[in-house]
């Protein structure tokens, strides 16, 4: 199994609703990331995890909360977001983070649009 | 800091034809290079990752880079273009070591389009 799968798809919330992005990998990659995508430009990097720590954060507003259960669960709780805020968002893993050379294995995205 | 610049937002080949695709790169330090290819509604896949065993490097599906220090260069190329092919490119640059493990860094992207 080389698939991160993301639920959900699509997402429409209004600005003062509180939602979940999930994203699940059965691969044993201890490293899980998030990428936010606007339309026509490319992703960018939002949270680092390895081995279920946070690693990176890449000074993204705190109505944007990653949580890393287990090793192979990635969540991005979302409350109170803006309409710039609507992008596609992309889930990815990788077997460590170590080296800065891993190949990462991304998931489809959650298209999000925020009303 | 690192950054890659990729040269034309579009580029369109008729199939069969030649693929090129550029990056060109900026680091302090031995870059770790990378393309990548994201089809429509879809996440991005690896086609290929340069980092320093060989300077010419063979990915998935026919394409293949090669690493110029004295140009900065990058290049993505396929010899002969599938319409299947179709899809955006990005090229994308990590550093190696220090504290920014993780940090994928892309260029703003290449549409290629095949025309039949």
């Amino acid at each position: 199994d080389t698939e991160v799968t993301q639920t959900p798809k699509h997402l429409v919330m209004g600005m003062t609703n509180k939602k979940s992005l999930k994203c699940e990998q059965h691969m044993g990659h201890r490293a899980m990331y998030w990428y936010k995508q606007k339309a026509k430009k490319p992703p960018e990097l939002m949270f680092v995890y390895s081995y279920e720590k946070l690693s990176i954060n890449e000074s993204v507003p705190s109505r944007f909360s990653p949580e890393c259960p287990n090793s192979s669960l990635l969540n991005l709780h979302l409350h109170a977001l803006q309409p710039e805020d609507s992008a596609l968002y992309l889930c990815a893993s990788s077997q460590e983070v170590v080296q800065g050379n891993e190949k990462l294995f991304f998931g489809s995205g959650t298209q999000l649009s925020v009303l | 800091a690192q950054s890659v610049t990729q040269l034309g937002s579009h580029v369109s080949v008729s199939e069969g034809a030649l693929v090129l695709l550029r990056c060109n790169y900026s680091s302090s330090v031995p870059p770790y290079l990378f393309w990548y290819v994201q089809y429509p509604n879809q996440g991005l896949q690896l086609l290929l990752k340069y980092t320093s065993a060989a300077t010419l490097v063979k990915g998935i599906n026919g394409f293949e880079a090669e690493f110029k220090k004295s140009e900065t260069s990058f290049h993505l190329t396929k010899p002969s273009a599938h319409m299947s092919d179709a899809a955006e490119y990005f090229c994308a640059v990590s550093r190696a070591g220090g504290t920014s493990y993780g940090k994928l860094t892309f260029g703003q992207g290449t549409i290629l389009t095949v025309h039949p």
